[in-house]
């Protein structure tokens, strides 16, 4: 199957600090990817979709003034979390997905700490 | 809206006994259906997916599941359970355009395999 890289697998940063989280696809051109957070003992919660050369698109309730994502190549889009904050703790996944495709894969994902 | 409900929240089973995992849906139109496993810490493995054709679907790791539109249902099962299948399983439902994009997931179940 497609390989999905996620990185870093863990960071912890001090509140008020911001942290960019990157997915690559290795083997293949994800046009599409998606950004999902999920918090402990609960489901993941899709947070936006983005398409390559394209501005996100936003779930409802997610601000995208904190939660910064970029695609700019078909291979990579990085979220960055600004002015992190406590509540920012959680665990963060991307899956991307390539036209033709009919499955996303998912990277690792990333477990972010706040301090 | 779409939505995904897996009634139980835990359960155990021993080892080689059968398993049967449970997930409600509610879409509007045909469903795309999808079951995913996450170890702790790690991303999501797609087990199975449903589109359409054969209502029963087999997947990877002996995994299997029913496709029953008069019940909104896509239960997931195995006829003998390692002690490797203990994890958390997601059931999801495909919302985007083309129907495997945003996917709405479940809360999930938490898989306790015992000696």
């Amino acid at each position: 199957g497609a390989v999905v890289s996620q990185h870093p697998s863990r960071v912890i940063c001090k509140s008020g600090t911001s942290v960019k989280i990157e997915c690559r696809s290795l083997d293949f051109q994800a046009t599409t990817m998606f950004w999902y957070r999920q918090f402990p003992k609960q489901s993941l919660m899709l947070m936006a979709t983005s398409n390559e050369g394209s501005k996100a698109t936003y779930e409802q309730g997610v601000e995208k003034d904190k939660f910064l994502i970029n695609h700019a190549s078909l291979t990579l889009s990085t979220l960055t979390v600004t002015s992190a904050h406590p509540e920012d703790s959680s665990f963060y996944i991307c899956s991307a997905l390539s036209t033709g495709r009919t499955e996303a894969f998912f990277g690792q994902g990333t477990r972010l700490t706040v301090v | 809206a779409q939505s995904v409900t897996q009634p139980d929240i835990h359960i155990t089973v021993s080892e080689g006994a059968s398993l049967e995992l449970r997930c409600n849906y509610s879409y509007g139109a045909t469903p795309y259906l999808f079951w995913y496993v996450q170890s702790p810490g790690q991303g999501l493995q797609l087990l199975l997916k449903y589109f359409s054709g054969d209502t029963l679907v087999q997947g990877i790791k002996g995994f299997e599941a029913e496709f029953k539109r008069s019940q909104s249902s896509f239960n997931l099962r195995k006829p003998s359970v390692h002690w490797s299948d203990a994890a958390e399983y997601f059931c999801a439902v495909g919302a985007g355009n083309t129907g495997f994009q945003k996917l709405v997931f479940g809360t999930g179940t938490r898989l306790l395999v015992s000696p």
